[in-house]
C-alpha cells in the first residue's frame, strides 16, 4: 500500500511568516494531492488540492505545489493568521487516499 | 443539503458491548468511507464502499462489520467492544471513481471502559 509521511510534525511560527509542511509518498499511480485541515474538536476540510497533470495551485494565501518524479508535494502558506493553527493532513491516492500523520501548525499572535 | 450526518456524537460503551454508528449522506456520492482517529494520529481507513451492496476492507478492519443497503446510508457495526477501539470515527463520502474531495461528517467520540 501506499507510504505517506509528513514533515515536519509540529510547526510553530509567529503571525505574518510562512509555512511549509511537506508530503512524501511512495505510490507512482497516485494522481490526486489534497491537503485537508482540522481544526480542535472538528471534522477534516479540504483546502486545496491539485492533480498530477499540474505542477502548482494557489488559493489566496495558500499554494500547493507537487514533484511528481521526487513523489511530494507542500503545501505553502503566506502571511499566517492565528486562525490558521490546525492539524494539516496531506491524503494522496489514486483511488483510495491515504491520509498523513498530520502536522501541528502553531501560530503565535 | 446536510452533507455528511452522523449518530450519536458520544457514546461510552461497556467492554463486550455492541453497538452501531450511523452514517447518511445526501449529495448523492457512490462512494463512502468509514476511519478512526486516535490522539495524535492521523486517519485510518477502516471498511470503504463503492455503491450500494459493494464493501471492502480498509487498513485496519478487525473488530468491525458495514452494509451498504442503499447510496445514502453506510453503517459501522462494532460487536464485542474493546478499550482498543477508543477512538474518534469519522465517516465521510465522495464522488468517485476519480479520486476527490471527501467530504467528513462530524465525527463521533467512542469510549470503550
Amino acid at each position: 500500500g501506499e507510504n505517506v509521511e509528513q514533515h515536519p510534525s509540529t510547526l510553530s511560527v509567529q503571525e505574518g511568516d510562512s509555512a511549509v509542511i511537506k508530503c512524501t509518498y511512495s505510490d507512482s499511480a497516485s494522481n490526486y494531492f489534497p491537503w485537508y485541515k482540522q481544526e480542535l474538536g472538528k471534522r477534516p476540510q479540504l483546502i486545496i488540492d491539485i492533480r498530477s497533470n499540474v505542477g502548482e495551485k494557489k488559493d489566496q494565501r495558500i499554494a500547493v505545489t507537487l514533484n511528481k518524479t521526487a513523489k511530494h508535494f507542500s503545501l505553502h502558506i503566506t502571511e499566517t493568521q492565528p486562525e490558521d493553527s490546525a492539524v494539516y493532513f496531506c491524503a494522496p491516492g489514486s483511488y483510495i487516499p491515504t491520509f498523513g500523520r498530520g502536522t501541528s501548525l502553531i501560530v503565535h499572535p | 443539503n446536510a452533507g455528511v450526518t452522523q449518530t450519536p456524537k458520544f457514546r461510552i460503551l461497556k467492554i463486550g458491548q455492541s453497538m452501531t454508528l450511523q452514517c447518511t449522506q445526501d449529495m448523492n456520492h457512490n462512494y463512502m468511507y468509514w476511519y478512526r482517529q486516535d490522539p495524535g494520529m492521523g486517519l485510518k481507513l477502516i471498511y470503504y464502499s463503492v455503491g450500494a451492496g459493494i464493501t471492502d476492507k480498509g487498513e485496519v478492519p478487525n473488530g468491525y462489520n458495514v452494509s451498504r443497503s442503499t447510496t445514502e446510508d453506510f453503517p459501522l457495526r462494532l460487536e464485542l467492544a474493546a478499550p482498543s477501539q477508543t477512538s474518534v470515527y469519522f465517516c465521510a463520502s465522495g464522488k468517485q471513481p476519480e479520486l476527490n474531495e471527501q467530504f467528513f461528517g462530524p465525527g463521533t467520540r467512542l469510549t470503550v471502559l
